[in-house]
């Protein structure tokens, strides 16, 4: 079984550019999320998608972060503009979806911000 | 919303002796608490998980406890060996919403 696919792996931008994480989940997953890991610390929650409707976004900075997931299966992360403090992995996470599950994790895409 | 604590942030323990890796949890509706190991450079693992209708659950080496009067639950590491060292991290979701809220980690070293 093919795990979470995320592109790119790494990525380095100056601040105030954009950028675009892909992610392809578990097939068959209902919930995709999308979690932000500073060097040292735990993934923090971004956003989650229930099929293609967002569960949850609250810790998303939305002046400057948006995602999408159109047709409930594929997802897209982007940061415009970026700012220093985005670097980070990006990680992406599938599961099935019906409640109390595993979550599956994909490499992450680590972004660099200079 | 949620919130997880997880302590300690650092544990040093001699290879062969248990390690013990505790958490809390603010939403007495989480009735799901996975553990994730996360190894430099790579993405977090599942090593083990618990429901809250179980009160202990172990795989070999690894057990897992979970008080929900308290609301907390720990990581039992037994033997360790030094391919144990990495950094883990407890988690807490609820199956109204699947959210699941990470604590901080803690980095584990295995002395030689």
């Amino acid at each position: 079984e093919a795990g979470v696919a995320q592109s790119p792996r790494y990525k380095i931008i100056e601040k105030r550019q954009s950028v675009a994480f892909w992610c392809n989940p578990i097939s068959g997953h209902a919930t995709l999320y999308w979690y932000q890991q500073i060097l040292g610390q735990g993934p923090k929650l971004l956003i989650q998608f229930q099929n293609n409707g967002v569960v949850d976004d609250s810790q998303l900075p939305k002046d400057r972060f948006s995602a999408e997931r159109l047709k409930g299966v594929d997802s897209t992360l982007k940061i415009q503009p970026a700012k220093l403090e985005d670097s980070a992995v990006y990680l992406c996470a599938s599961s099935p979806g019906t409640g109390g599950n595993t979550i599956y994790f994909g490499e992450g895409s680590w972004l660099t911000v200079v | 919303g949620e919130n997880v604590e997880q302590h300690p942030s650092t544990l040093s323990v001699q290879e062969g002796d248990s390690a013990v890796i505790k958490c809390t949890y603010s939403d007495s509706a989480s009735n799901y608490f996975p553990w994730y190991k996360q190894e430099l450079g790579k993405r977090p693992q599942l090593i083990i998980d618990i429901r809250s209708n179980v009160g202990e659950k172990k795989d070999q080496r690894i057990a897992v406890t979970l008080n929900k009067t308290a609301k907390h639950f720990s990581l039992h590491i037994t033997e360790t060996q030094p391919e144990d060292s990495a950094v883990y991290f407890c988690a807490a979701s609820t199956a109204r919403d699947d959210k699941i809220i990470f604590g901080k980690g803690t980095r584990l070293h295995i002395l030689p």
